[in-house]
């Protein structure tokens, strides 16, 4: 199985900062990594494929880089409703699918 | 909208079953790929199950042999069976579309669309 490994697990920002979250795979999964926020009592939303395609909808602020085995989501700018947990999640092999476990970014 | 709207949810004992729905509208899930995911109360997110638009599916090793995933394409509708219920099957179960990019004709294991998700509790 592919280890997936986020890092901060958590971090304080203000509004307007620049965030970086970074993943981290056992093994090179070739760019097959999704980025996805999620919200206290909410599904997650998927803002990233294919490590830097942003989906259609989601905001530029957002970015997705990397390579590897290590790739970074970027915020540019950060907005009130960013504050959420992030994950990755590798898809490059399965059984199984694999996720990060999670990156809180909270208001500092 | 394409939209995904889980049911069956709820307190059920150790060794006990349930069986959660998963019904699909704006899309034809038949011609999708589908996933169960799960997340534990203050955890993270787990992938557990996955059904293609063959009927090839694929499980984590922790449910294997107990739950099962299918689908009803009349019904637009995808199901996960649990059986053998454990304490630790506790969790917010989701089912989610595994993605699929229009413009470059790009599929990919990840999910675009996810439903609200059910509560399962296993608990005497």
């Amino acid at each position: 199985d592919i280890q997936m490994t986020q890092s901060p697990s958590s971090l304080s920002a203000s509004v307007g900062d620049r965030v970086t979250i970074t993943c981290r795979a056992s093994q090179a999964i070739y760019n097959s990594l999704a980025w996805y926020q999620q919200t206290p009592g909410k599904a997650p939303k998927l803002l990233v494929y294919a490590a830097s395609r942003l989906r259609s909808g989601v905001p530029s602020r957002f970015s997705g880089s990397g390579s590897g085995t290590d790739y970074t989501l970027t915020i540019t700018s950060l907005q009130p409703e960013d504050f959420a947990t992030y994950y990755c999640q590798q898809y490059y092999t399965m059984p199984p699918l694999t996720f990060g476990g999670g990156t809180k970014v909270e208001i500092k | 909208e394409v939209q995904l709207v889980e049911s069956g949810g709820g307190l059920v004992r150790p060794g006990g079953s349930l069986r959660l729905s998963c019904a699909a509208s704006g899309f034809s899930l038949s011609a999708s790929e589908m996933n169960w995911v799960r997340q534990a109360p203050g955890k993270g997110l787990e992938w557990i199950s996955y059904i293609s638009s063959d009927d090839t599916v694929y499980y984590i090793d922790s449910v294997k042999g107990r739950f099962t995933i299918s689908r009803d394409n009349a019904k637009n509708s995808l199901y996960l069976e649990m059986n053998s219920l454990r304490a630790e099957d506790t969790a917010t179960y989701y089912c989610a579309r595994d993605g699929f990019d229009v413009l470059t004709a790009y599929s990919f294991h990840a999910f675009d669309v996810w439903g609200q998700g059910t509560t399962v509790t296993v608990s005497s």
